[in-house]
Parts: structure tokens; sequence; C-alpha cells
């Protein structure tokens, strides 16, 4: 049950697109379409963004999309905007029906 | 409107132990896995338990296995977690979320500190 490995933090400015990886096995992330993705602000419940790989829930901007090769999924925020700013974290279910998250990648919006 | 309402958080000694509970309203609570995460200050989302809809399977994450137990009263729509033998790392909001694929709704968390 080891954390799914994402980038401490990445940068963008207003308008540009970022992506943010999520690296883990094939018990997890390459062994099913059961990613999803998550944004929180500081003192917030985390928000679904994105769930089985590239499904965006009602609500969602379609600025946000994602995408899985292998045991890599990714997160891709474009047209970013201030309101971007916030932690994002990645989640997968392993074959177990347990869970694992990411360690979570900050963005901030220069 | 599906809510969930985290409670029994608190101050807690070390060695203590905690019932922290979820109330659900708004969705059929029997049809859902719940879960269990947890958030250390500061720190990122850690997975804790999920239990299925009807409570004939659970899980937990290795590091916690033995000392926290997760639970459900479907007739009571709630959801539990006892948490004994507490030590200052299990210091976080506990949040519980719906869902085994994905987790759409969350609870506002209950802080747990434990301190002497």
């Amino acid at each position: 049950q080891s954390a799914l490995t994402q980038p401490a933090s990445v940068s963008g400015s207003p308008g540009q697109s970022i992506t943010i990886s999520c690296t883990g096995t094939s018990s997890d992330v390459g062994g099913y379409n059961y990613v999803s993705w998550y944004q929180q602000h500081p003192g917030k419940a985390p928000k679904l963004m994105i769930y089985e790989v590239s499904n965006r829930p009602s609500g969602v901007s379609n600025r946000f999309s994602g995408s899985k090769s292998g045991n890599t999924a990714s997160l891709t925020i474009s047209g970013l905007q201030a309101e971007d700013e916030a932690d994002y974290y990645c989640r997968s279910c392993t074959s177990s029906n347990t869970v694992v998250f990411g360690g979570g990648t900050k963005l901030t919006v220069l | 409107e599906v809510q969930l309402v985290e409670s029994g958080g608190g101050l807690v000694q070390p060695g203590g132990s905690l019932r922290l509970s979820c109330a659900a309203s708004g969705f059929t609570f029997s049809d859902y896995w719940m879960n269990w995460v947890r958030q250390a200050p500061g720190k990122g989302l850690e997975w804790v338990a999920n239990i299925k809809e009807d409570g004939s399977e659970k899980h937990y994450v290795d590091s916690l296995k033995g000392r926290f137990t997760i639970s459900r009263d479907n007739a009571k729509n709630s959801l539990y977690l006892q948490v004994n033998s507490l030590r200052a790392d299990d210091t976080a909001v506990y949040y519980c979320a719906r869902g085994l694929r994905r987790n759409l709704y969350w609870g506002q968390g209950t802080l747990v500190t434990v301190s002497s």
C-alpha cells in the first residue's frame, strides 16, 4: 500500500496549461480504470474533479481533463485561472478493494 | 441533498480511544461503500479504511490494522470508526467519504488531536 507518486509542486501562468502526473503500479493505477482526481483548497474538504480516469462530474469545468498510460495517470488543467490554485490528489482503487492516494501536488498560479 | 456529517473528534491523551461517527442523509446509505480518510496538519490525504454496503467486507491501510475498526449501522444511516491506542501521529482531520471507485461526496471532517 505505497502512496502513488505525484510531483510536490507545479506552477503556471494564467491562461497556460499544466499537467500533474500520478504514478503507481500494475496493482492500482495500471490495473484498473478507477483513477480519480481531487482538488482541495485550504481548510476545505476535497472535491472530485475527474473519475474513472477521464470523466468529469456534473459541474466541473471542461478545462479539467484526465488520461492514463500504463501505470501513470495525468490531470491536465487548461486555461489556468487563479481559482485553480489548490492542492490536487490522485486516488486509485486496488485489486483488493483497498484505496491509495497520491502524496498531493500544490498548484501555484503565478 | 446528500450530506455527510462527522462527529466525535476532540482532544485525547496518548493511549486513549475515540469513536468517530458519520451521519449520512439524502441517499440510500445501504447502497454504497463508505470510507474514512484522514489528513494530518499540513499533510496529504491518507485513506484509512472502507466497508462494503452490507458490512460484510472491511479493509484497512496496513499501518493502522489492529488499532482502528470501521463499522456501519444501515438502520441508522451511520458510519463509525473506533480508534484505539491513539498516538500523536494520529492527530488529523478525519473525513468520511462515499463510494468505492470514486468519492463524490465528503463530510466536512472532524478533528482528532492526540496530546497530553
